[in-house]
């Protein structure tokens, strides 16, 4: 285990529904990242949070709305999502921001399936 | 458009043999090179990484070859076992996370 756990694991949800994404690091980290993982796409980077603020927005659709309470939590809010949604969605987290001094460690992600 | 190129998209190789994966960029920006290895139920983990002042980097039996003037990286897996069979991910980043990005993955699949 990497220490980021991601709950739940996997989720199957209709387009109108509403549901939520947690995430869960115990590693005293101070960033947190959420990844889209599509079937033969290169992983997308939606959201970056650093000291619970957040610093990076990749045009991510707003019916993706990101939460970070505190350094050792993270949410990801889902409404009115699309089929084309589906993907695995991974969290990580890393003590610095600079990838060649910090290591960036992956929860195991949550299986998202909108039908 | 796609920041970091991966081929090929899945790879056979036997027990014994070498995996070779390679990867080409366009942004010769880039100052970090790492490899992820992901198992199916997990998420990728750093498996061994260069910065594009070196030519080869090995830890065991991996090893990342670097040509800086081709603009071309790629990741060797010597004596390949049927445990390395994982997807691997190549990546290039701009000195941050927020600047990070992944090729598409290329599933190995080890034969005994």
């Amino acid at each position: 285990e990497t220490g980021v756990t991601q709950t739940p694991r996997h989720l199957v949800m209709g387009m109108t529904n509403k549901k939520s994404l947690k995430c869960e690091q115990h590693l005293g980290h101070n960033a947190m990242y959420w990844y889209k993982q599509s079937a033969k796409k290169p992983l997308e980077l939606m959201f970056v949070y650093n000291f619970k603020e957040q610093t990076e927005n990749n045009s991510v659709p707003s019916r993706f709305s990101p939460e970070c309470p505190n350094s050792s939590h993270l949410f990801l809010h889902l409404h009115t999502l699309q089929p084309e949604d589906s993907a695995l969605y991974l969290c990580a987290s890393s003590l610095g921001r600079d990838p060649s001094s910090y290591e960036q460690y992956f929860g195991p992600g949550t299986r998202l399936t909108v039908t | 458009q796609q920041q970091v190129k991966q081929s090929p998209q899945s790879l056979i190789v036997q027990k014994g043999g070498i995996s070779i994966i390679n990867c080409a960029y366009e942004n010769t920006a880039f100052d970090y090179f790492p490899w992820y290895q992901q198992f199916p139920g997990k998420g990728p983990a750093l498996l061994i990484a260069i910065r594009p002042d070196v030519s080869e980097k090995k830890e065991g039996r991996f090893t990342i070859s670097f040509n800086k003037s081709a603009k071309q990286f790629s990741l060797h897996i010597m004596d390949s076992q049927p445990g390395d069979s994982a997807t691997y991910f190549c990546a290039a980043t701009l000195g941050n996370f927020n600047k990070f990005y992944f090729g598409s993955g290329t599933k190995l699949n080890v034969k005994p």
